[in-house]
């Protein structure tokens, strides 16, 4: 794994479904984020995670759940999907600290909720 | 919370030289970024700035005037190849980003 690694790349789902977005790096990066990008929005910050063990809330988290047991993984969670819920996902991850410490994105993940 | 603005559309010649314009309102601040992202693709990162003034990349530079919440992206000698939408993105005082919606640019031959 060289990066940040999204799964699935593309879901069609059923509204009332569950489901689990997988992201992984191998960065070693503190910080990892979710974020949803629809069009005309821009991308928006769904949870956060500033290191193993803690979680936050971003700007539109409701619907959605993360858990942060390692450095590397940060999956979101959709209990049940709603149509609103159809975007494209993208993890991303970035070192702790001041300084530039940009984010590195994911490929993303492109959900459609029926 | 932020609140950050961006032309939606911007369309110029290849070789020409193209300014995108980015204003914010924020109640923290630590830092700016641009990022590009092409269709289809993850964004990726162009530039930070923390600073006022202007820093140089190659042909893309960005300024910043934090007493304006004003920056701007400076794509100099167009190529096709930047063809892209580029993100305004700006840090509050928590270190998490808010995007603009973002600029699509259109190179033209």
């Amino acid at each position: 794994i060289a990066g940040i690694t999204q799964a699935p790349t593309s879901q069609i789902l059923a509204a009332g479904r569950r489901m689990t977005l997988r992201c992984t790096q191998d960065m070693r990066h503190n910080a990892m984020y979710w974020y949803r990008q629809d069009l005309g929005l821009g991308l928006r910050l769904i949870h956060y995670s500033n290191t193993a063990g803690t979680t936050g809330k971003g700007e539109v988290p409701d619907g959605y759940s993360v858990s942060r047991a390692n450095t590397d993984d940060f999956p979101l969670t959709l209990a049940s999907a709603v149509p609103s819920q159809t975007s494209v996902y993208f993890c991303a991850s970035s070192p702790e600290g001041e300084g530039s410490n940009e984010q590195f994105f994911g490929p993303g993940t492109r959900l459609t909720v029926l | 919370g932020q609140n950050i603005d961006q032309p939606t559309e911007m369309t110029a010649t290849e070789g020409a030289i193209v300014q995108i314009n980015c204003t914010y309102q924020t109640s923290g601040f630590n830092g700016l970024f641009w990022y590009q992202q092409h269709a289809g693709e993850a964004p990726t990162f162009l530039s930070y700035n923390v600073l006022d003034g202007l820093e140089e990349k190659g042909r893309f530079s960005s300024f910043l005037s934090r007493s304006k919440g004003y920056s701007y992206l400076l794509l100099k000698e167009l190529q096709m190849k930047d063809s892209a939408s580029y993100l305004c993105a700006v840090r509050d005082g928590d270190y998490k980003l808010s995007f603009g919606a973002g600029t699509t640019v259109t190179v033209r031959a």
